[in-house]
């Protein structure tokens, strides 16, 4: 699996942009990026995923550089309800996933 | 419609007791998966399920855990001789192939067990 590195925690305001950032630089060329957020006392919930384009859906846009070596989720517009621990994960379409320790995002209002 | 649901919601058991979590997941996703999540640590997949080929067993912990899924649906993860380190949540998650040829894995509620 390939290594990921995400910030421990980042903290925003309500009703701004977030940008999390994750490098994996070991990416294979088959992997996809998925991301996966879970809320306080609740199970993950998927985000949003990308192979190779920059990718859009109601929730996030995710960003993915040229080489693949790293990406960024974007929240375009956080709320109070987008607190959660986000996992950047690299892998193969139907693989479990390798959860790291994920990026802590706080909201402040 | 429904999703991914998981019993029982809260388990206690003795140290030694066998314990039994099922998962009943999406209708018509092929793909079931287990993970335990431990008190502040982050999620560990144990075991995958995908339609009739042979589980991924590569995450079982120990010879202790074992899974079956019945029929293609309902999944049930028995540990037996429980240890307290075996205390955690165990989430349960099922996929179908979406678009882009990716899973998106959706995630039930968990069991949180308790070894005392």
């Amino acid at each position: 699996d390939a290594k990921t590195t995400q910030p421990n925690s980042m903290e925003s305001n309500e009703e701004e942009p977030v940008h999390l950032p994750c490098n994996h630089s070991t990416i294979s060329g088959t992997d996809y990026i998925h991301w996966y957020r879970q809320l306080p006392s609740q199970g993950p919930e998927y985000v949003i995923h990308g192979l190779t384009s920059n990718v859009n859906n109601r929730m996030a846009s995710l960003a993915i550089a040229e080489d693949r070596k790293s990406s960024t989720l974007i929240l375009h517009r956080a709320t109070l309800r987008d607190a959660a621990v986000y996992y950047c994960i690299p892998g193969g379409g139907a693989d479990g996933l390798t959860f790291g320790k994920g990026t802590h995002l706080i909201i402040q209002p | 419609g429904a999703g991914v649901s998981q019993s029982p919601s809260n388990k206690v058991t003795e140290k030694g007791k066998d314990v039994e979590l099922r998962c009943d997941p999406i209708s018509g996703h092929t793909a079931l998966y287990w993970y335990r999540q431990s008190l502040g640590q982050g999620l560990e997949f144990l075991i995958y399920f995908q339609g009739n080929s042979a589980p991924d067993k590569s995450g079982l912990p120990s010879d202790r855990f074992s899974a079956e899924r019945t029929g293609g649906s309902v999944s049930t993860l028995t540990i037996q001789r429980t240890q307290q380190e075996d205390s955690a949540v165990y989430l349960c998650a099922s996929s179908a192939l979406g678009t882009g040829g990716s899973y998106e894995q959706y995630f039930g509620p968990g069991t949180r067990l308790t070894v005392t």
